[in-house]
């Protein structure tokens, strides 16, 4: 099975803050996909990956960066938390031509 | 930006009826469709995926794919309250070095005892 782990389920962070979601998948998926999902809002694309070192903006980047520099792990930062970005945020793996596989998501909410 | 639409909802169903969930892509090369299920404070877990024109059944789902109307639908037979989530339709599309995974916004489903 497919296994991808989130650092944190449930993170509480300042205003202001530098905060780091760690993503760690262990099939080699090439893929990888952060999401923020809101109510009414649904799941929303903020940056995905499809090989180390590369990565390419979704639809809401602003305010957020990643890193990849190995395969398996996918870094969401937010460079200077805001009460906006209150959300569960949800990593996804996926393997050309295959479903996506999620992490079990973290809660973060900003104060 | 590609787009996902799928019927608002929320969809109440008795147990044992069919529930027919409906979906609509924007991009016409979108190459991959999928159906999720995420109960409340849960992450999504796939419930089908299809790739080609045509019907796909798996146990109790169907899920319908037809890219010339960009519509992609899922039936659930014989609905079980353990069926109550929220079901989300995905597409995938990729092209010049650009991957997307695009979901819906979610339909509701209530399946009453």
């Amino acid at each position: 099975d497919v296994k991808v782990t989130q650092s944190s389920r449930y993170l509480v962070k300042r205003t202001g803050e530098k905060v780091f979601l760690e993503c760690v998948q262990d099939m080699d998926h090439e893929n990888m996909f952060w999401y923020r999902q809101d109510p009414g809002l649904g799941l929303r694309l903020i940056y995905f990956s499809y090989d180390v070192k590369m990565k390419e903006k979704g639809d809401i980047p602003e305010g957020y960066s990643v890193s990849r520099e190995k395969k398996e792990r996918f870094s969401l930062i937010l460079e200077s938390a805001s009460t906006n970005q209150t959300s569960m945020y949800l990593c996804a793996t996926r393997e050309v031509n295959t479903e996506a596989f999620f992490g079990q998501g973290t809660r973060l909410t900003v104060v | 930006q590609k787009e996902v639409e799928q019927n608002s909802g929320p969809l109440s169903v008795p147990e044992g009826a069919i529930a027919s969930l409906n979906c609509t892509y924007s991009d016409r090369v979108s190459q991959s469709f999928f159906w999720y299920r995420q109960y409340s404070g849960k992450s999504p877990e796939l419930i089908m995926s299809i790739y080609s024109n045509g019907d796909k059944e798996d146990g109790r789902f169907t899920a319908q794919l037809n890219k010339a109307s960009q519509y992609v639908s899922l039936l659930i037979r014989d609905s079980q309250p353990s069926d109550s989530a929220t079901y989300l339709c995905a597409v995938f599309s990729s092209g010049a070095g650009s991957y997307q995974l695009t979901f819906g916004k979610g339909t509701k489903l209530s399946v009453i005892p």
